[in-house]
């Protein structure tokens, strides 16, 4: 079956204009996470979400940053007014099941690459 | 924050020898999992260890976990040249639901 898939793959936008990245999960999958990551390091964990609920948002760098999940499946991470800091690979990852400890195995998509001049 | 820290950053062998990657962690865990990235594709999923759990194999990889250092262990034995990749360890907290914390990775580089 498909895994997941992240659309655009690649983005280049101006400092101060606005993204949105999507997020598909594997169909069924609970649990979905957004992690950016900088080139040579690992992920770094941003929010994730349990069908249409955030659960965790800690990880969010500032208030520029807000994710959703409206109806338990797709996600938007949106970065508004975007800084060349911004700059990094995003990845989203979803997992079967929503509870700790659990064999939470999670799959990651091929990310998108954000650019911002 | 990266709750993960691996160990070597960087390590080069030659086809046919072990690697062995480490990692230490700081909060208490329910388990710790090993991935890997190929260069600038996405992350794949090795092996899951409990943290009730000391030793895990998986083919030619061997798992360790030493809770009460906080640490782990990945050995790929006999390796091969399409090992060369980034191995990423990530845990999920006690107490936490599932969200993982990533360490910086190391980059394993197997020559033929």
């Amino acid at each position: 079956g498909a895994g997941v898939s992240q659309s655009p793959r690649y983005k280049v936008t101006k400092r101060g204009q606005d993204v949105a990245l999507r997020c598909d999960p594997i169909s069924g999958h609970v649990s979905l996470y957004w992690y950016r990551q900088a080139l040579g390091q690992g992920p770094e964990f941003l929010t994730y979400f349990n069908y249409e609920a955030q659960q965790d948002k800690s990880g969010l760098p500032n208030d520029r940053f807000s994710a959703e999940r409206p109806e338990g499946s797709i996600s938007t991470l949106t970065i508004q007014r975007t800084e060349q800091r911004d700059s990094a690979m995003y990845r989203c990852a979803s997992s079967l099941v929503a509870l700790a400890g659990s064999n939470n195995e999670q799959f990651f998509g091929p990310g998108t690459r954000l650019t911002v001049l | 924050s990266q709750q993960g820290e691996e160990d070597p950053q960087a390590l080069s062998i030659q086809e046919g020898e072990n690697a062995t990657m480490n990692c230490s962690y700081k909060t208490s865990i329910n388990n710790l999992q090993w991935y890997r990235q190929n260069s600038g594709r996405g992350l794949v999923h090795l092996i899951l260890i409990r943290s009730n759990e000391r030793e895990k194999h998986s083919g030619r990889l061997r798992v360790t976990l030493d809770t009460s250092k906080k640490s782990s262990s990945l050995l790929i034995t006999a390796s091969r040249a399409a090992d060369t990749a980034s191995y990423f360890c990530a845990t999920d907290a006690e107490g936490n639901n599932n969200d993982m914390r990533f360490g910086a990775g190391t980059r394993l580089t197997v020559k033929p």
